[in-house]
């Protein structure tokens, strides 16, 4: 069984029009991410969301938002897509180890998002 | 602030040989590190993590990574490559007391020649 899954795999649309891309995890974790890889592989945090808080990278434009449904749901939507959102989008969940306070990350196969 | 460098943008290692990708870290106190693996086209799959204690982990695949605090640094090892090891190997950090949010590094890619 996947464990978090993404869809779509490939998203191609104009510039300008909005899109979202849905991730859903079955682990039982608390917290999910959004991640941005850049075509040199530079992976940078968007987001991370639990039902307590939601963290935003300062540096994300406000065209991105986060969405969740429930607990096991965080879908990313984007407004006025640029040519500059052409990137691969990672989802991602978590849960705190109560005992050490740590947490390691599963991750989606991402979606390879295309503006034109 | 947090933050992650890997020095080697590349690491070429013949099979069977040792191999090594380097990480060095900076965060305010006590550090949570993760070593992660991505191979064409997938998403990033979990190595080893260092929390507290024993600084040398081990993980899957055969992977560990020796934590070094005077240096500041979470190297990844293996002690014989495999051409399948050949793939992008991402460092990352938590620090203790930062909330949920993760720093990755460039990440550095592998090439385990036959």
């Amino acid at each position: 069984d996947t464990a978090v899954s993404q869809t779509p795999k490939y998203l191609v649309t104009q510039m300008g029009n909005d899109k979202s891309i849905k991730c859903e995890q079955n682990l039982g974790h608390d917290t999910m991410y959004w991640y941005k890889q850049d075509s040199k592989k530079f992976l940078k945090i968007m987001f991370s969301y639990n039902n307590k808080e939601l963290i935003i990278n300062e540096t994300v434009p406000n065209r991105f938002s986060p969405k969740s449904p429930d607990k096991a749901h965080l879908n990313l939507h984007i407004n006025s897509l640029e040519l500059g959102d052409s990137a691969v989008y990672f989802c991602a969940s978590s849960q705190v180890d109560p005992g050490t306070g740590s947490n390691e990350q599963f991750f989606g196969p991402g979606t390879r998002l295309t503006v034109l | 602030a947090q933050s992650v460098a890997q020095p080697e943008d590349q690491v070429n290692v013949a099979e069977g040989n040792p191999l090594t990708v380097k990480c060095t870290y900076s965060v305010s106190g006590n550090p949570y590190l993760f070593w992660y693996v991505q191979y064409p086209n997938r998403g990033l799959q979990f190595l080893l993590k260092y929390i507290t204690g024993d600084n040398l982990v081990k993980g899957s695949y055969g992977f560990e990574a020796e934590f070094n605090k005077s240096q500041t640094s979470f190297h990844l090892k293996k002690p014989s490559a495999l051409v399948s090891d050949s793939a992008l190997y991402f460092c990352a950090v938590r620090a203790h007391n930062y909330g949920q949010n993760f720093v990755f590094g460039p990440g550095t890619r592998l090439s385990v020649l036959p």
